[in-house]
């Protein structure tokens, strides 16, 4: 089974910061990877994507991905309390399933 | 107004019985997914259908069945041979092979057996 690695948190970042979340996976052949936050109660929601090494920014959010350290993480600028989520890294399997990690809590206090 | 919908939002169930969870998508996508969510836990992946009349285990089909007689239906049986159903249960939907698998999710049903 392919994992994928992430604290479980919580992280606590006062309101206005950066907030970083990391995740590694195990799979070398992985090429698509996800970021989604994920509401107490709620359904997952996308919040980015990235294919390629580098960033990619959207906004306040900003993915960063090295595929030779098998590391991907989403830096969130400017972090408010509506942020405060877990927020669930997620790989591509074969066959266009995914992997998740089990998810870092974000709290951000005011 | 496109996205993926799922019924009843919280559904109880009483141990011995089977039940199925809709989920319905209008976004047009080919793939469709079940997945569970355990408190404190991530998702895991129960079936995956990539075409109509098609479909593929996940890692824990073990107690599940489903259908894809439509391409925009995805219905998921959770039968009495579940030994452990409570959970939160996620459809999702994505483009398929030729669109990177952003996948999007539905509601969620919330299933508790008595």
């Amino acid at each position: 089974q392919k994992e994928v690695e992430q604290n479980s948190g919580p992280l606590s970042v006062p309101e206005g910061a950066i907030a970083s979340l990391n995740c590694t996976y195990s799979d070398r052949g992985s090429q698509s990877f996800f970021w989604y936050r994920q509401y107490s109660g709620k359904s997952p929601e996308l919040i980015m994507s990235i294919y390629s090494n580098g960033d990619k920014e959207d906004g306040r959010f900003t993915a960063q991905l090295n595929k030779a350290s098998q590391y991907v993480s989403l830096l969130i600028r400017d972090s408010q309390p509506s942020d405060s989520a877990t927020y669930l890294c997620a790989v591509r399997r074969s066959a266009d399933a995914l992997n998740f990690g089990k998810g870092t809590s974000l709290l951000v206090t005011p | 107004d496109g996205g993926i919908t799922q019924s009843p939002k919280y559904l109880f169930r009483k141990e011995g019985q089977n039940v199925t969870l809709s989920c319905e998508q209008n976004l047009n996508h080919d793939a469709m997914y079940w997945y569970r969510q355990d408190p404190g836990q991530g998702l895991r992946l129960i079936y995956y259908s990539q075409i109509v009349n098609d479909f593929q285990k996940g890692d824990i089909a073990e107690g599940y069945s489903v259908s894809r007689e439509k391409k925009e239906s995805f219905p998921l049986t959770v039968t009495s041979a579940q030994k452990n159903p409570t959970a939160f249960y996620l459809c999702a939907s994505s483009l398929g092979t030729s669109g990177g698998n952003e996948q999007f999710f539905g509601p969620g049903t919330r299933l508790t057996v008595l």
